[in-house]
């Protein structure tokens, strides 16, 4: 079975530009959640998605946002980015049924605003 | 073995001896505390959970312990091999479908 995947793995963008940032959920996963690890906040909860409806948030700035597709596929935006916002972006998916506490990570998609 | 007392960044354990990793989380109305183990260049993966009215959960050479009276989380790895060598972070959950997560510990085993 396939695991999480996200695309790109690594991307470069300059500060004021926007980014989106893809996951592909584990087949028949319908939740997916997304995460933000930096060295000094560690990882810290963005948004999580299933059926389409975003039911959890995190304490982050409007200029990150996401959404998820029929298929479970998801994609995070981030607009008029700024130095801090380099970090590694992570997806999670979960199985259905689950507690939602064994979510499974992908490899994430490390990005540097210059 | 060797046990870190506080939470402290980071651990290095000789081969085979068994390592305890804390963590001490704030928040009271959680009800899942969970292990998850990072190695260099992928996502965190799970290693075990325990719910809230618990104080032990073992599973294949780890075993966590919970104690609420002080706020901590300790996984204990039994005979540690190098492939344990990672970051390992707990992580809380309350009734709903987000993770939070503590400050990693990066475990370096001894050859």
């Amino acid at each position: 079975k396939a695991g999480v995947t996200q695309t790109p793995r690594y991307l470069i963008k300059t500060r004021g530009q926007q980014v989106t940032l893809s996951c592909s959920p584990i087949s028949g996963h319908r939740s997916v959640s997304w995460y933000q690890q930096t060295p000094g906040q560690g990882l810290q909860f963005l948004f999580e998605y299933f059926s389409e409806t975003q039911r959890n948030k995190g304490n982050f700035p409007g200029r990150f946002s996401g959404r998820q597709f029929s298929n479970s596929r998801s994609e995070m935006n981030v607009s008029t980015l700024e130095l801090g916002d380099s970090a590694l972006y992570l997806c999670a998916s979960t199985p259905p049924s689950s507690s939602y506490n064994e979510q499974f990570f992908g490899p994430g998609t490390r990005l540097t605003v210059l | 073995g060797e046990s870190v007392g506080l939470h402290l960044p980071t651990l290095s354990v000789q081969e085979g001896d068994n390592s305890i990793i804390n963590c001490a989380y704030s928040n009271s109305a959680s009800d899942y505390f969970i292990w998850y183990k990072q190695e260099s260049g992928k996502g965190p993966q799970f290693i075990i959970d325990i719910r809230s009215n618990m104080d032990k959960r073992q599973g294949q050479r780890v075993t966590v312990l919970l104690n609420k009276t002080v706020k901590h989380l300790s996984l204990q790895i039994a005979a540690t091999q190098p492939g344990d060598s990672a970051v390992y972070f707990c992580a809380e959950r309350e009734n709903d479908y987000k993770l939070s997560f503590g400050a990693g510990t990066t475990v370096t085993v001894r050859a």
